[in-house]
C-alpha cells in the first residue's frame, strides 16, 4: 500500500542552524501538508501547498519556515534558524484530488539542542 | 474560530469490552468533516474512521463507529470488543476549507490504554 515518507526519522542541531525535513508524498497526491506536534500537545497545521505554492500557513509558520516541492516526489520543510522551542515531531500529508482524507508520515523528531 | 475539544485526557478499558471516547467541536460553516485518528506509541498518525457532516448516518468501520450529533456538535468514537492493539492516542479532527485543501484542526487528544 502507497505511503508518505518521511526521512530523517530524528533529527538533533543545534539552535540557530538550518534543518530540512524530507517527505515523500503518496506518488498521484497533489495537495501537502505540514503538521507539528510538541510533545504533549496537540497536533498543529503549518501549513498546505498545492500547484507549487502555499494555499493556507498558519501564524506558527513565520518566515524562519519555508516549503519547497524540488523535484516533483519531494517535498521539503525547511526551517532557517532554529529554536529551542521547534523542537516537536514535524508530520507530512498528502491527499488525491477530490479526497479529504489526508494520509500522515510517521512523522520526523526534530530536536534542537 | 473552529476549535475541537477532547475532554477526557486518559481512559482505559479491559481487553474486548467496549469504550467511547469522546469529541466536541465548534464550526459556523454547514459543510465539514470529522475524523478519528490513532497515533499508537510509533507516533505514526493512522486514519481510524471519516464522517460527512451532510450525511446523518452514522459512519462506521469494523469494530469502530461514532455518534454523530449535529446539532449537539457531538462527535464520539465508540471502540467494540476493544483489542490491545488498540493502545494508542486518539486524536479527533475537524476539515474546513475547500475539500482539498483544508486544514485539519485537531483535539488534544485521548490516551487509551487497553489492559489485559
Amino acid at each position: 500500500e502507497p505511503e508518505v515518507t518521511q526521512t530523517p526519522s530524528h533529527q538533533v542541531t543545534q539552535m540557530g542552524q538550518e534543518v530540512i525535513l524530507r517527505c515523500v508524498p503518496i506518488s498521484n497526491h497533489l495537495y501537502f501538508y505540514w503538521y507539528r506536534q510538541i510533545l504533549g500537545q496537540k497536533v498543529e497545521f503549518l501549513v498546505s501547498f498545492y500547484n507549487n505554492e502555499i494555499s493556507e500557513k498558519s501564524e506558527i509558520f513565520d518566515d524562519q519556515f519555508s516549503v519547497e516541492r524540488p523535484d516533483g516526489s519531494n517535498f521539503t520543510l525547511k526551517i532557517r534558524s532554529t529554536k529551542l522551542e521547534d523542537s516537536a515531531m514535524y508530520f507530512c500529508a498528502s491527499n488525491l484530488p477530490g479526497m479529504n482524507i489526508q494520509y500522515f508520515g510517521a512523522g520526523t523528531r526534530l530536536s534542537v539542542l | 474560530a473552529q476549535t475541537v475539544t477532547q475532554s477526557q485526557p486518559e481512559m482505559s478499558v479491559q481487553e474486548a469490552e467496549t469504550v467511547t471516547l469522546s469529541c466536541t467541536y465548534d464550526t459556523s460553516e454547514s459543510n465539514y468533516y470529522l475524523f478519528w485518528y490513532k497515533q499508537p506509541p510509533s507516533r505514526q498518525m493512522i486514519l481510524v474512521i471519516r464522517q460527512e457532516a451532510y450525511k446523518q448516518q452514522n459512519a462506521t468501520e469494523n469494530r469502530f463507529s461514532v455518534n454523530f450529533q449535529k446539532a449537539a456538535k457531538s462527535f464520539s468514537l465508540k471502540i467494540s470488543d476493544s483489542q490491545l492493539g488498540d493502545t494508542a492516542m486518539y486524536f479527533c479532527a475537524s476539515l474546513h476549507g475547500s475539500g482539498n485543501t483544508g486544514k485539519l484542526i485537531f483535539g488534544q487528544g485521548t490516551t487509551l490504554q487497553v489492559k489485559p
